[in-house]
């Protein structure tokens, strides 16, 4: 399989600061980039869908002011939580698109205290 | 949209036994249904797919049949171990898995595979 890694793999921030998250596709060019969230115990939930060079497509309840999508090249997307609060504490997995198949990366644990 | 139900919740077997996971969709579009294995801290991996022109596809101990007129797909793994404890997720998505669409997830099973 596809080879992603993301970055920070945890953070733990304040509540109110800005936390960047990196993902890299290190083996393929991804046009298209899901961003994912995981709460304890429960699925994997959709956020956005970024093409590269677009703008990001939100899902319903996802606000787009407070998680920004950048997908700037085919290898890296990130994606940064504004102001973030202690409900926004989550995993989110990054998965790029491939052409037969969607891969995911590691992950990233972020705690907002 | 499509919606994804998955069942058990919970499963518990003892090594060697076979284990069996269903999920049910609602989208007759849909025609990619894969199957991915989560272990804690870590992002999903893919273990096994199926598209809509197959009905059953295995992978050694790893199997999946699809009913598409019922709408559902089942994983089945035989001769269990361990190392197959993890949480297991069943996924349905249009596009035959092309990049440009969505996966949607069932809830997942926590499958726990007894010594």
């Amino acid at each position: 399989g596809a080879v992603v890694s993301q970055h920070p793999s945890w953070v733990i921030c304040k509540s109110g600061t800005s936390v960047k998250i990196e993902c890299r596709s290190l083996d393929f060019q991804a046009t298209t980039m899901f961003w994912y969230r995981q709460f304890p115990k429960q699925s994997l939930m959709l956020m956005a869908t970024s093409n590269e060079g677009s703008k990001a497509t939100y899902e319903q309840g996802v606000e787009k002011d407070k998680f920004l999508i950048n997908h700037a090249s085919l290898t890296l997307s990130t994606l940064t939580v504004t102001s973030a609060h202690p409900e926004d504490s989550s995993f989110y997995i990054c998965s790029p698109g491939g052409p037969t198949q969607q891969f995911f990366g590691p992950g990233t644990r972020l705690t907002v205290l | 949209g499509e919606n994804v139900e998955q069942h058990p919740s919970t499963l518990s077997v003892q090594e060697g036994d076979s284990a069996v996971i269903k999920c049910t969709y609602s989208d007759s579009a849909s025609n990619y249904f894969p199957w991915y294995k989560q272990e804690l801290g870590k992002g999903p991996q893919l273990i096994i797919d199926i598209r809509s022109n197959v009905g059953e596809k295995k992978d050694q101990r790893i199997a999946v049949t699809l009913n598409k007129t019922a709408k559902h797909f089942s994983l089945h793994i035989t001769e269990t171990q361990p190392e197959d404890s993890a949480v297991y997720f069943c996924a349905a998505s249009m596009g035959s898995g092309g990049s440009n669409y969505k996966l949607t997830f069932g809830k997942g099973t926590l499958l726990t595979v007894n010594p």
